[in-house]
């Protein structure tokens, strides 16, 4: 069955530089998760989106932007990386906005900031 | 502010042993409940899901638990196995998002 494929799955950058991470999510799921999990840490929530619309914020800072497209596909957008920021960071999906759903995760982007 | 506490932290078992996971949340407002898996460095593997009018739900050797009045759920892990080792997150939905405990990583021995 096909899954949620995150690209590129390392990335390695330098302090003010930028980041675009992608998120392909399950065909036919409309809705797409992201998640940062730091070294050690539990995932924590960033954004979501529904129909390509934002639907949740977390604790997602300035720096970062996200988006959905028309083919569902998501982008998170990285500005002035600074070292903290190197992480996991997980896309999810799920095949509607509702609340009741199993989210699917992906395989994570491993972000290293040096 | 939803705060979730997984017990133990860490457990140890030899291969062959039952053993239960534990996860506590301080809100009882949730839609359901996720369990995970996670192996060293890699991604989330989804276990079970259960919805918040939902008791109980099984899959294989695994059977979760949930009381949401009290904020509880628990893992139940059957005939324990060494392909079993990795972090378990328990992860209550309040809406859109997920928020996860810390974990329980798990070790069976052979």
């Amino acid at each position: 069955a096909a899954g949620v494929i995150q690209s590129p799955r390392h990335l390695i950058k330098e302090k003010r530089e930028t980041a675009t991470l992608k998120c392909y999510p399950i065909p036919r799921h409309d809705t797409v998760y992201w998640y940062q999990q730091g070294p050690g840490q539990d995932p924590q929530f960033l954004i979501s989106f529904y129909e390509k619309m934002q639907s949740d914020k977390g604790s997602i800072p300035d720096r970062f932007s996200a988006q959905q497209f028309s083919d569902y596909h998501s982008e998170l957008n990285m500005s002035s990386l600074e070292l903290g920021d190197s992480a996991l960071y997980f896309c999810a999906s799920s095949p509607s906005g509702r609340y009741t759903d199993t989210q699917y995760f992906g395989p994570g982007t491993r972000l290293t900031v040096l | 502010k939803q705060e979730v506490t997984q017990i133990p932290a860490a457990l140890s078992v030899p291969e062959g042993e039952n053993l239960v996971l534990n996860c506590s949340f301080t809100d009882s407002a949730i839609y359901n409940l996720q369990w995970f898996r996670q192996d060293p460095g890699k991604g989330l593997t989804s276990l079970l899901l259960i919805q918040s009018s939902q008791r109980e739900q099984t899959s294989g050797r695994l059977n979760a638990s949930l009381d949401k009045s009290s904020g509880r759920s628990t893992l139940y892990i059957a005939a324990s196995q060494p392909g079993d080792s990795a972090t378990y997150l328990c992860a209550p939905s309040n809406g859109n998002k997920l928020v996860f405990g810390a974990g329980t990583i798990l070790r069976v021995k052979s």
